[in-house]
């Protein structure tokens, strides 16, 4: 089944506790990218990939890390979280570049808590 | 980038026809539509893409005038399992333009389908 799988679904963590959550797609697709989701404010992008060893900023990059090694995995890294990053998580990947044919196809998200 | 404009809220009722706009004034060519649907806590799902004029598919309609400015999702006889965010995005689905990679969803619509 083609899908974006995210790990771990709920995290919650203490501030400054260094975290990873990890993003896999089996589409073959080279654009990745990672949104989060607070009430009010929609989604909003954090960094996107074009490709393997290619990632740029989104609109809200503060506070975060990414890295493509592999065309299939992109994880988002918080080296330092802080309650302000308490939010719900979401990767999504495309064929080509942008929204390709089908659009995003999203995971199914990651809910974290940092206290 | 495309910033787009949605109505907050809206309510029907079961059976009905319901009809979303989206303002996008400042699209650029290389631009295509895209609405998805978001149930809570889960990611969101690709609905429909069109680049102009009509697009239908088994679930719902997609209108684009001829100027591009805005487009209107609709959606034949609605259920309550439509209740639901939706949202419009406007961006590249292929290479090309200089900011392809950064997709900004818009706050979206929160339909609610009464019975």
């Amino acid at each position: 089944e083609a899908q974006v799988t995210q790990n771990p679904r709920y995290l919650i963590t203490v501030t400054g506790k260094k975290l990873t959550v990890t993003c896999s797609q089996n589409m073959n697709h080279e654009y990745m990218s990672w949104y989060r989701q607070d009430p009010g404010l929609g989604l909003r992008q954090i960094y996107y990939s074009m490709n393997v060893e290619v990632t740029d900023k989104g609109d809200v990059p503060e506070g975060y890390k990414v890295s493509r090694k592999e065309k299939r995995n992109f994880p988002l890294i918080l080296e330092s979280p802080s309650p302000n990053q308490t939010s719900l998580y979401f990767c999504a990947s495309s064929w080509g570049w942008g929204q390709g044919a089908s659009g995003y196809t999203f995971g199914s998200g990651t809910r974290l808590t940092v206290v | 980038l495309a910033k787009t404009t949605q109505p907050i809220s809206m309510d029907s009722y079961e059976g009905q026809e319901v009809n979303i706009t989206c303002s996008h004034n400042n699209i650029a060519t290389n631009d295509y539509i895209t609405w998805y649907q978001q149930f809570p806590s889960q990611g969101p799902r690709f609905i429909i893409q069109g680049y102009k004029t009509k697009v239908t598919n088994e679930v719902a309609s997609l209108f684009i005038p001829a100027d591009r400015k805005s487009s209107t999702l609709s959606l034949p006889r609605v259920s309550l399992s439509d209740t639901a965010v939706y949202y419009c995005l406007v961006g590249p689905a292929s290479a090309g333009g200089t900011s392809y990679g950064k997709l900004t969803f818009g706050q979206g619509t929160i339909l609610t389908v009464h019975p």
